[in-house]
């Protein structure tokens, strides 16, 4: 099976502030990467598919990078509804293994 | 768009099985892959299976093998997830969730529709 390693598990970060979460897995996935984000109580929602592409209502201040086996997402300016816990998945075969997520807060 | 819903809350004693469905509406998933995704209290997201509806076949993560039986009936649009022999750490909200095939025979674009979950509590 694939392993997804996420860091930082958590990280503490202000409105406005460029926030980076990086994704790898234990072998190559080309780009099929997808990011998740999950707020309490809620099912997840899909951010970012193949690696780099926004999905439909997804606002632009969200972007995702990488291929092969290292991967990022970026949130440019950081909104308030942005706090919450980020996964990323690999979406290339089965078992689509996520990472352990990592939890965004609010400094 | 196709949205999903599932079955409700379910209570179940150790040992017992649970079985959770999950209906798509506004259009056919024949083209998707549904998983099955728990997560228990304070954890992260478990993949625990998945199914393309058109081949019929499903595929376990390895720690669920022999405990959990995912299928898919195209006609009603709707997935099953039974899961056997429960223990207290099963105690989890259980999603479906849907993801386009964009390579066969399994790669796709992430899951881009989700369940709204169910809570299965095993307990005595």
């Amino acid at each position: 099976d694939i392993q997804m390693t996420q860091s930082p598990s958590s990280v503490s970060a202000s409105v406005g502030d460029r926030v980076t979460i990086t994704c790898r897995a234990s072998q190559g996935i080309s780009s099929w990467l997808a990011w998740y984000q999950q707020k309490p109580g809620k099912a997840p929602e899909l951010l970012i598919y193949a690696a780099s592409s926004l999905q439909s209502g997804v606002p632009s201040r969200f972007s995702g990078s990488g291929s092969g086996t290292d991967f990022s997402l970026t949130i440019s300016s950081l909104q308030p509804e942005d706090f919450a816990t980020y996964y990323c998945q690999q979406a290339t075969s089965f078992p689509y293994t996520f990472g352990q997520g990592t939890k965004l807060a609010i400094k | 768009q196709v949205q999903l819903v599932q079955s409700g809350a379910e209570v179940k004693k150790p040992g017992s099985s649970v079985k959770v469905s999950c209906k798509a509406s506004g259009g056919s998933f024949s083209s998707h892959v549904i998983s099955w995704v728990r997560q228990a209290p304070g954890q992260g997201l478990e993949w625990m299976g998945g199914i393309i509806a058109i081949f019929g076949t499903a595929n376990y993560a390895q720690k669920f093998e022999g405990r959990v039986t995912i299928t898919a009936d195209e006609s009603t649009s709707k997935a099953y997830m039974e899961l056997r022999s429960l223990r207290s750490d099963d105690t989890a909200v259980y999603y479906c969730a849907g993801g386009r095939i964009v390579v066969e025979p399994t790669t796709m674009a992430g899951m881009d529709v989700w369940g709204q979950g169910t809570t299965v509590t095993v307990s005595s």
